[in-house]
């Protein structure tokens, strides 16, 4: 079974620029968690997608953006790079099964390098 | 708000020593779970243990193990006879309900395996 996957796997902008970032999730799967790991910083969510509506939003402004599609892949999107949203942002998917708990399961990640 | 604690920046051990990594986490949740994800230079993050918290007992695969403590709020994983590809960042996670709540992550333990 194909685990998760994100394209591209490196990206390069440049200031001001905008990013777009693309994850399919496991076959069955209906969540979409995105997640960005900057140096120094740590894991921190960014974005939920459940049944292609936003669910979770985490701390980050609006230029950071997504949406989830009829096939539960998601999008990205990230406008006006800055420096700092130098970043591997990490795609997770799950499915949500009441009463069983959900595991997150992890894409290989897009490296993101704005210049 | 959820927290997580590893205190152990990066670790250096002998290959075939054994090595335990620490994880102590905050919650006021009653029901939540926690987690183990591993991260080897790759970048990918490894989904390697769930735990519920109504759930106390360890757990055993293979080299690893994990000592579940609610009483100190505690969650370490310990490696047996450490091997070079053990090298990776390993990260404690916590989240509450599931479909409610996000993964917190810890900082992450850099555990380094030297031949």
């Amino acid at each position: 079974e194909a685990g998760v996957t994100q394209s591209p796997t490196h990206l390069i902008k440049t200031r001001g620029q905008q990013a777009t970032l693309r994850c399919s999730p496991i076959s069955g799967h209906t969540s979409v968690y995105w997640y960005q790991q900057a140096l120094g910083l740590g894991l921190q969510f960014l974005l939920w997608y459940d049944e292609g509506e936003e669910r979770n939003r985490g701390n980050f402004p609006p230029r950071f953006s997504g949406r989830q599609f009829p096939n539960y892949s998601s999008e990205l999107n990230v406008n006006a790079l800055e420096l700092e949203d130098s970043a591997l942002y990490l795609c997770a998917s799950s499915l949500v099964v009441q009463g069983a708990g959900e595991t997150q399961y992890f894409g290989p990640g897009t490296r993101l390098l704005v210049l | 708000a959820q927290k997580v604690t590893q205190a152990q920046t990066e670790i250096s051990v002998v290959e075939k020593e054994d090595v335990t990594l620490d994880c102590v986490y905050e919650t006021r949740d009653t029901t939540y779970y926690l987690f183990w994800y591993k991260q080897p230079p790759s970048g990918e993050l490894v989904f390697l243990i769930r735990r519920n918290s109504f759930d106390e007992q360890n757990e055993i695969s293979g080299r690893y193990s994990w000592n579940f403590q609610k009483s100190t709020s505690s969650f370490n994983f310990t490696i047996t006879a450490s091997q070079v590809v053990d090298s990776a960042v390993y990260f404690c996670a916590l989240s509450g309900l599931m479909g409610y709540s996000t993964l917190t992550f810890g900082k992450g333990t850099m555990l380094l395996v030297s031949p």
